[in-house]
């Protein structure tokens, strides 16, 4: 069936560190993968997404690629901020349009 | 308000106790889910529903039940509440070409 692996957490990082989280998925066919964010006490937020191989999703300063070859979506950032902690979670949307989820990865990133 | 609402935010509830968390989005999106977000679990899939009258199991379905008469509403109903439901439950919503999905604030719900 579906699913998606994310590194395990939590990630510390100084500001203005590089960020990779990393994320694998096992899916039938070339689903749609995407990127939420969840702040302390606040539902998920898309941060970005892709729709096909190679395409790259970007928002706020991330990016990650939907590398067909090595079924990854890893996110990268490259210069992080305080104000980037928070919890952020892959996915992918199987052909019924549900959203299946890795576990999450915490990441903390300090002055 | 546009968007999606989840109420309460917060509940406490009794082992035993029926309690209906209510979800409502004012997007007439086709698609609605529950999701509960545990430590070390992400996120599961309890229930979706693709349209008004249309719904389905998810991955953790058991001890929950849905309806959706409406398309803008998706309420979910715990009928005999266990601790083992505690947790926190995320509503979400999306259109039928599935483009991105919208969630709620959540509802965080313990049962003692």
């Amino acid at each position: 069936g579906n699913s998606v692996t994310q590194m395990e957490g939590p990630v510390t990082l100084s500001e203005e560190a590089f960020l990779t989280i990393n994320c694998t998925y096992t899916a039938t066919g070339y689903p749609s993968l995407f990127w939420y964010v969840q702040y302390p006490g606040e539902g998920l937020q898309l941060l970005l997404k892709a729709t096909k191989a190679d395409d790259k999703g970007s928002n706020k300063g991330f990016e990650a690629t939907y590398r067909k070859e090595t079924t990854s979506f890893h996110l990268e950032k490259g210069s992080v901020q305080v104000s980037d902690s928070a919890v952020y979670f892959c996915a992918l949307m199987d052909s019924s349009y549900k959203l299946i989820f890795g576990s999450g990865t915490r990441l903390l990133v300090r002055p | 308000d546009a968007g999606i609402t989840q109420s309460p935010r917060y509940k406490i509830t009794e082992t035993g106790r029926q309690v209906t968390l209510m979800c409502h989005q004012t997007w007439s999106h086709s698609y609605m889910f529950w999701y509960r977000q545990d430590l070390g679990h992400g996120l599961r899939l309890i229930y979706y529903s693709a349209a008004a009258d249309i719904t389905d199991k998810g991955e953790v379905p058991d001890g929950y039940v849905v309806s959706r008469s409406k398309t803008e509403n998706f309420p979910l109903t715990l009928e005999s509440a266990t601790r083992s439901q505690t947790s926190v439950y995320f509503c979400a919503s999306s259109d039928t070409g599935g483009r991105t999905a919208f969630f709620g604030q959540g509802t965080r719900l313990t049962v003692v």
